[in-house]
């Protein structure tokens, strides 16, 4: 157990439709990521919050936002959902920045119908 | 853009059949690589992280090496709990400084 913790632990929903997936870091951590992991593209980086603030992003669509709350967990919000947006969606958490070992949620699975 | 390369995609082993998994990297400076360990349906376990060439890191069966152009986890004796996805990953020198991942190694381990 990292002591990541995420939820819902499955998603399924229609396209179209929006979704919220929830993070809680480790204890003391306050930095923030999100991974998306489909069997095609493998674990892609999407964005990094560090004490509330956007840190960095990566291959993030239009589609999809994040924050991070005063109490340092996350929240990872898809929109105008499509087809391929099924995947497996996962948050880390480090101490500080990207120089610290990224501790691994169980993740959430989504499958859009 | 940095990239990273993992190799076999699939292995398949018998117990106590020892191997190696390799990672390749192209990153205009290493700040660090990372191996984590994926069972089916999880999240990524963290395993090792590697600063400079000739570093090595050890833990129970497995073993991770670093070099300027790769880096290698040798599996020694393995069990059939040692079967997952090896990933490795590199992180970027400049800009983000993302993690930046490969695409794994399947290890199976018969009994």
């Amino acid at each position: 157990d990292s002591g990541v913790t995420q939820t819902p632990k499955h998603l399924i929903t229609a396209t179209g439709q929006r979704v919220t997936l929830r993070c809680s870091p480790r204890s003391g951590d306050l930095s923030v990521y999100w991974y998306q992991q489909s069997l095609d593209q493998g674990l892609q980086f999407l964005i990094q919050y560090y004490n509330g603030e956007e840190r960095a992003k990566g291959n993030i669509l239009e589609r999809f936002s994040a924050q991070q709350f005063p109490d340092l967990h996350s929240e990872l919000n898809l929109s105008s959902l499509e087809l391929g947006d099924s995947a497996l969606y996962f948050c880390a958490s480090s101490l500080r920045g990207v120089s610290d070992t990224q501790y691994f949620g169980p993740g959430t699975r989504l499958t859009v119908l | 853009e940095d990239q990273v390369t993992q190799s076999p995609e699939a292995l398949r082993l018998q117990e106590g059949e020892s191997s190696s998994l390799n990672c390749s990297y192209t990153v205009s400076g290493l700040r660090g690589l990372f191996w984590y360990r994926q069972d089916p349906g999880k999240g990524p376990e963290f395993l090792f992280t590697l600063y400079s060439a000739g570093e090595e890191k050890e833990k129970e069966r497995l073993k991770a090496t670093l070099t300027k152009k790769e880096s290698f986890l040798h599996i020694t004796a393995p069990k059939p709990e040692d079967s997952a996805t090896y990933l490795c990953a590199v992180r970027e020198d400049q800009g983000a400084q993302k993690l930046v991942f490969g695409q794994g190694t399947r290890l199976t381990i018969n009994p």
